[in-house]
């Protein structure tokens, strides 16, 4: 059975830093690209980055660009994401999801608190 | 960025009812379009891919279509299963973006 199972959530300071991780399990991660997506309370969902197979190109919507960055360990089917500078907006459940363009399998989310 | 616009935000229907939601976008997508289904505590789940492709183990009354920047997910014959929030989302350009969601409550 197909698994994504986030960690690292948690209570940060404006800005400080955290790192999300994302446990990959019953399918063959180094096949697929590998997205963060987040639900900020009371909106909706929004897309943040997304990385190739390799791990060797990256994608990011600006609301993160410069200060989140992805990766991913294809020899230990995890996923991860570094957050900095983190802003009271970037409050939200952070999900792991696969897939290109559109997302077929996800996790069910880490919440990150940003507050000091 | 592709603004995508959902209606209703909310809906109510009674068990075995059919029901529409409508998705906007604000640029040609072309059919790169898919539905989502959410709900509290859980994995997010892809319903619908390329406007109108059911994924695997998704109920048949489940059914996407479209084209272009109009586009619906319709549910025939609504479950109790089914009250969650629906989201759309287009895959034509970058940044990728979502829909702000429709939330469907079966009374």
């Amino acid at each position: 059975e197909v698994h994504l199972v986030e960690s690292g959530g948690g209570l940060a300071q404006p800005g400080g830093s955290l790192r999300l991780s994302c446990a990959a399990s019953g399918f063959t991660f180094s096949d697929y690209e590998m997205n963060w997506v987040r639900q900020t309370p009371g909106q909706g969902l929004e897309w943040l980055s997304n990385i190739s197979i390799s791990g060797t190109t990256a994608l990011y919507a600006d609301s993160v660009k410069g200060r989140f960055t992805i990766s991913r360990d294809n020899a230990k089917n995890s996923l991860f994401l570094h957050m900095n500078s983190l802003r009271a907006e970037d409050t939200a459940v952070y999900y792991c999801a696969s897939g290109t363009g559109y997302f077929q399998r996800w996790g069910q989310g880490t919440l990150v608190i940003v507050s000091s | 960025d592709i603004q995508m616009t959902q209606s209703p935000s909310t809906l109510s229907a009674s068990v075995g009812d059919r029901v529409t939601i409508t998705c906007r976008a604000s640029q040609n997508s072309r059919d790169w379009l898919a539905w989502y289904q959410v709900k509290p505590g859980k994995a997010p789940k892809l319903l619908i891919s390329k406007a109108s492709s059911l994924e695997g183990g998704v109920p048949s009354r489940f059914s996407g279509s479209g084209f272009g920047t109009e586009f619906t997910l319709s549910i025939s014959g609504l479950q109790p299963d089914d009250s969650a929030t629906y989201y759309c989302q287009q895959y034509n350009y970058y940044p990728w973006t979502f829909g702000q969601g429709t939330t469907v409550e079966v009374k």
